[in-house]
């Protein structure tokens, strides 16, 4: 069993659109919960952490969490052509001193 | 955030040979990480570092990896016998004011 599953793509919007990602995890210790966006060739850059169940809103973007069903998902609003990219899911049992488990990444196409 | 600089950017070698990647400079820092990311595969935690010591690490990192923080500041990852299978993007990262990581550039291991 997959420790952290997310639907790999592409996920084709047009531009202006909201995004939809989705991510489902198994281990119940899991804490903290990460948004990485990684470019072709590129280093994962942080875009949100959230760690109760709920909605957390930055700018565009939110994170949103259900403990109880093991899901975590990130919405991104208007979406941009340069929103394009693959997007991370990650999971830490503690507050992210501890390793991070990264799912495969969906990949992400914003259509102009 | 300061970002976190490795180097070399791409670092081709051959089989059997040892390698050191480093992260510089780097200072203030207590919590340090190695990732890997194999070519179209999922980033995959090697080792953490807390306070001049291996404070967590994977089924990956067996004895060919090491880890060091020789002079304070530049923080080393030696593969002591390259396998083709190490070839893959290995991330530095450390640990964010807040919650999640800043990972490094990358520095890309080709293994022939």
């Amino acid at each position: 069993q997959k420790e952290v599953e997310q639907n790999s793509g592409p996920l084709s919007v047009p531009e202006g659109a909201i995004a939809s990602l989705n991510c489902t995890y198994s281990d119940r210790g899991s804490q903290s919960f990460f948004w990485y966006r990684q470019y072709s060739g590129k280093s994962p850059e942080l875009i949100m952490f959230i760690y109760s169940n709920g909605d957390k809103e930055d700018g565009r973007f939110t994170a949103q969490l259900n403990k109880a069903s093991q899901y975590v998902s990130l919405l991104i609003r208007d979406s941009q052509p340069s929103d394009s990219a693959t997007y991370l899911c990650a999971l830490s049992r503690d507050t992210g001193r501890r390793a991070l488990t990264f799912g495969s990444g969906t990949r992400l196409q914003v259509q102009p | 955030e300061p970002e976190v600089t490795q180097t070399p950017s791409h670092q081709v070698t051959q089989m059997g040979q040892e390698v050191i990647l480093r992260c510089v400079p780097i200072s203030n820092h207590l919590y340090f990480y190695w990732y890997r990311q194999i070519l179209g595969q999922k980033v995959e935690f090697l080792v953490s570092f807390y306070n001049n010591e291996i404070s967590e690490k994977s089924e990956i990192f067996d004895d060919q990896f090491s880890v060091e923080r020789p002079d304070g500041s530049n923080f080393t990852l030696k593969i002591r016998s390259t396998k083709l299978e190490d070839s893959a993007m290995y991330f530095c990262a450390r640990r964010g004011e807040h919650y999640g990581y800043t990972f490094g550039s990358g520095t890309r291991l080709t293994v022939v």
